[in-house]
C-alpha cells in the first residue's frame, strides 16, 4: 500500500488559514488523494479527494503537486471548530477492497 | 438520514465474556469495514465486506469474527474478549468506488477489564 507522511501536530491562529502537508511520494497513477478528520470522540468524516487537479468544497481546498507526490490541504479560515486529528489517506482498488488505510494523522490545534 | 448506526455506544466486559457490536447503514452501500483505534493511533481495519455474504480479513482480525446479515449490516463479534482488545471500535460504508466518500459511525468504546 502506498503510504503518506504527515507532521504529528500543527498550531493555528483562530480564524489564520492553515496548511495541512502530507507527502506520498509513492502514489501510484490510480492512487486518489482523500483527507479525512476525526473531531474529539467522534468517527472520521470525510473532508475533501482529488485525483490530478485543485479541488474546493464548502469545508476545504485541496493543492496538489504536480508530480503528485505531495499535497496541501488548506483550510482558510480556522475556526475552534476544526480542531480535530486530519488523515491523508491514498485510496485504490487494491485486494479488492475500497479500505481506507490510516496514518497517526496530524493534530491541529486551534488557538483562540 | 440516519447514516450509518452503531450499537452499543460504550460497554465494558469481563475477560473472557463475549460480545456482538452492531452496525447498519442505510445508504445502500456494498461496502462495510470494522475498524479499531487505540489511544493516539490511526484507525485500523479489522473485517471488511465487500457486499452481502462476503467478508475478508484486514491488518488486525485475530480474536474476532463478523457477519454480514444483509447489505443494510455488519456485526462484530469478539468471542472471548481480552484486556487488549480494549478500544474503540468504528464501522464504516462505502460506495464500490474509489472517488467517493466512507461514513463512520460515531464508535462503541469497549473495555475489556
Amino acid at each position: 500500500d502506498a503510504k503518506t507522511t504527515q507532521p504529528n501536530s500543527m498550531e493555528s491562529n483562530e480564524e489564520e488559514p492553515v496548511h495541512l502537508p502530507c507527502n506520498h511520494s509513492t502514489i501510484s497513477g490510480t492512487d486518489y488523494i482523500h483527507w479525512y478528520r476525526q473531531l474529539p470522540s467522534q468517527g472520521p468524516e470525510y473532508v475533501i479527494h482529488g485525483l490530478t487537479s485543485n479541488v474546493n468544497n464548502r469545508m476545504a481546498s485541496l493543492a496538489i503537486a504536480e508530480d503528485r507526490k505531495s499535497s496541501t490541504l488548506i483550510l482558510h479560515r480556522a475556526t475552534l471548530r476544526d480542531a480535530a486529528v486530519y488523515y491523508c489517506i491514498l485510496r485504490d482498488l487494491g485486494a479488492g477492497s475500497y479500505q481506507l488505510t490510516f496514518g497517526k494523522g496530524t493534530k491541529l490545534s486551534v488557538i483562540p | 438520514n440516519a447514516g450509518v448506526t452503531q450499537t452499543p455506544k460504550f460497554q465494558v466486559l469481563k475477560t473472557g465474556q463475549s460480545m456482538t457490536l452492531q452496525c447498519a447503514q442505510d445508504m445502500n452501500h456494498n461496502s462495510m469495514y470494522w475498524y479499531r483505534q487505540d489511544p493516539g493511533m490511526g484507525l485500523r481495519l479489522i473485517y471488511y465486506s465487500a457486499s452481502e455474504g462476503t467478508t475478508d480479513k484486514g491488518e488486525v482480525p485475530n480474536g474476532y469474527n463478523v457477519s454480514r446479515l444483509n447489505k443494510r449490516e455488519f456485526s462484530l463479534r469478539l468471542e472471548s474478549a481480552a484486556p487488549s482488545q480494549t478500544s474503540v471500535y468504528f464501522c464504516a460504508s462505502s460506495e464500490d468506488k474509489v472517488n467517493t466518500e466512507a461514513f463512520f459511525g460515531q464508535g462503541t468504546r469497549l473495555t475489556v477489564v
